[in-house]
């Protein structure tokens, strides 16, 4: 089992210039998350997907778009990137049961630089 | 805005010490949960402690759990090198199933 998988791992990227970030999970997992962390914050969530066919917005959703391919990949997209995107980009899954979710599995993050 | 917030923010503590941080947050939960980020990696998750439970163990680990003061407190019992990482307490939103919010986390240092 992979876990959950993002690629790419880095990128450097000009303002104006757009890129998807990929992320995948093997945990059969109906949920999924977008986290950014800026340095000496904790992790704000930008878009979630509770299960496959719905996404919402989180806390910092401006300047991003996500889709929901399937049930295994949730993908971030920045339309046109600015210097304050500048962050570490997590994607997470979970499971949940009644009304409780349970451990979210997070991948090991892509650090983004926008010039 | 961050739900949760870890105190204190740095502790730094020598192998066989314990490490104790707290998590208080503002509104009624579900349940809170603990996570550790080593330096340049993904969160992993430590332990879920259900909103009708006071205390949990797992290991070296001892989370309580204090509704009334909106609080929980992680101790790290004979801490080791290998538990210099950050923490974080993560509380979910029980009107939007799913969601977690993370504070800023408690960045534990463990000297040999």
């Amino acid at each position: 089992n992979a876990g959950v998988t993002q690629t790419p791992k880095f990128q450097v990227l000009k303002t104006g210039q757009s890129m998807t970030l990929q992320c995948a999970q093997d945990m059969n997992h109906n949920s999924m998350y977008w986290y950014r962390q800026d340095p000496g914050m904790g992790l704000r969530l930008i878009y979630y997907s509770a299960s496959e066919g719905t996404t919402d917005k989180g806390e910092v959703p401006n300047g991003y778009n996500v889709s929901r391919l399937n049930k295994r990949e949730f993908s971030l997209r920045l339309e046109s990137a600015a210097p304050s995107q500048t962050s570490v980009y997590f994607c997470a899954s979970s499971e949940f049961w009644d009304i409780y979710y349970g451990e979210q599995f997070f991948g090991p993050g892509t650090r983004l630089t926008v010039l | 805005s961050q739900q949760g917030e870890e105190d204190p923010q740095a502790l730094s503590i020598q192998e066989g010490e314990n490490a104790t941080m707290n998590c208080s947050y503002k509104t009624s939960i579900n349940n809170l949960q603990w996570y550790r980020q080593n330096s340049g990696r993904g969160l992993v998750h430590l332990i879920l402690i259900r909103s009708n439970e006071r205390e949990k163990h797992s290991g070296r680990l001892r989370v309580t759990l204090d509704t009334s003061k909106k609080s929980s407190s992680l101790l790290i019992t004979a801490s080791r090198a290998a538990d210099t990482a950050s923490y974080f307490c993560a509380t979910d939103d029980p009107d939007s199933w799913g969601k977690l919010q993370f504070g800023a986390g408690t960045q534990v240092v463990v000297t040999p």
